[in-house]
């Protein structure tokens, strides 16, 4: 079990640019959760789905933030146009039907 | 609404001693527990959980933590810290039935253990 991959593990961009980080959840987990994390605010829930589909987007900050699951093992998080603050670290967690959550090693996300 | 205290931003403990990081959480009814630990440039890692049973969990790398239902607390402990335990500690709750709703997770705890 190669766990959740997420890609790319850094990015650098220039304020204005579309990032789209993305997400290969563990097989079989129905769950999938997108959580940002920084010195400021620590670890915030952005959007989660169960079995694909969105459940609650009250966390994505903007309308510049937009997540997808097309399906079962794969899921994107776009932003479009960054800004500098959204610079933090991204992560993916899926769960288990044991109700832990599986982490990502997380993006890199830096917007200059 | 529930939530998850974890009064102390950093804990620092000698190598060989007993650690202790504290969690409290506001929930109704019984809910499931959970302590994460994170190391640098990676995610959260699952350490263990409190479902039902023993009050007293242990889970990886020797680490334990007692649920008290009267005060709310779900500590992490550790009889001996190793160096290697320095790392950022979350606490996070769900309410049951939970179904799949999120973790709530608390801000964090940074341990740092010295030699």
């Amino acid at each position: 079990d190669a766990g959740v991959i997420q890609s790319p593990r850094h990015e650098v961009t220039e304020m204005g640019q579309e990032v789209t980080l993305r997400c290969k959840p563990i097989s079989g987990h129905n769950s999938l959760f997108w959580y940002r994390q920084t010195m400021m605010r620590g670890l915030e829930l952005l959007i989660y789905f169960n079995n694909n589909v969105p459940i609650d987007d009250s966390g994505m900050p903007e309308d510049r933030f937009s997540a997808k699951m097309p399906n079962a093992s794969f899921s994107t998080l776009k932003i479009q146009p960054s800004e500098p603050r959204d610079s933090a670290v991204y992560f993916c967690a899926t769960q288990s039907l044991e109700q832990h959550l599986h982490f990502g090693n997380g993006t890199r996300l830096t917007v200059t | 609404a529930q939530s998850v205290a974890q009064p102390e931003d950093q804990v620092n403990v000698a190598e060989g001693n007993p650690l202790t990081v504290k969690c409290t959480y506001s929930v109704s009814g019984n809910p499931y527990l959970f302590w994460y630990v994170q190391y640098p440039n990676r995610g959260l890692q699952f350490l263990l959980k409190y479902i039902t049973g023993d009050n007293l969990v242990k889970g990886s790398y020797g680490f334990e933590a007692e649920f008290n239902k009267s005060q709310t607390s779900f500590h992490l402990k550790k009889p001996s810290a190793l160096v290697s335990d320095s790392a950022l500690y979350f606490c996070a709750v769900r309410p049951r039935p939970s179904g799949n709703t999120p973790l709530v997770f608390g801000k964090g705890t940074r341990l740092s253990v010295i030699a």
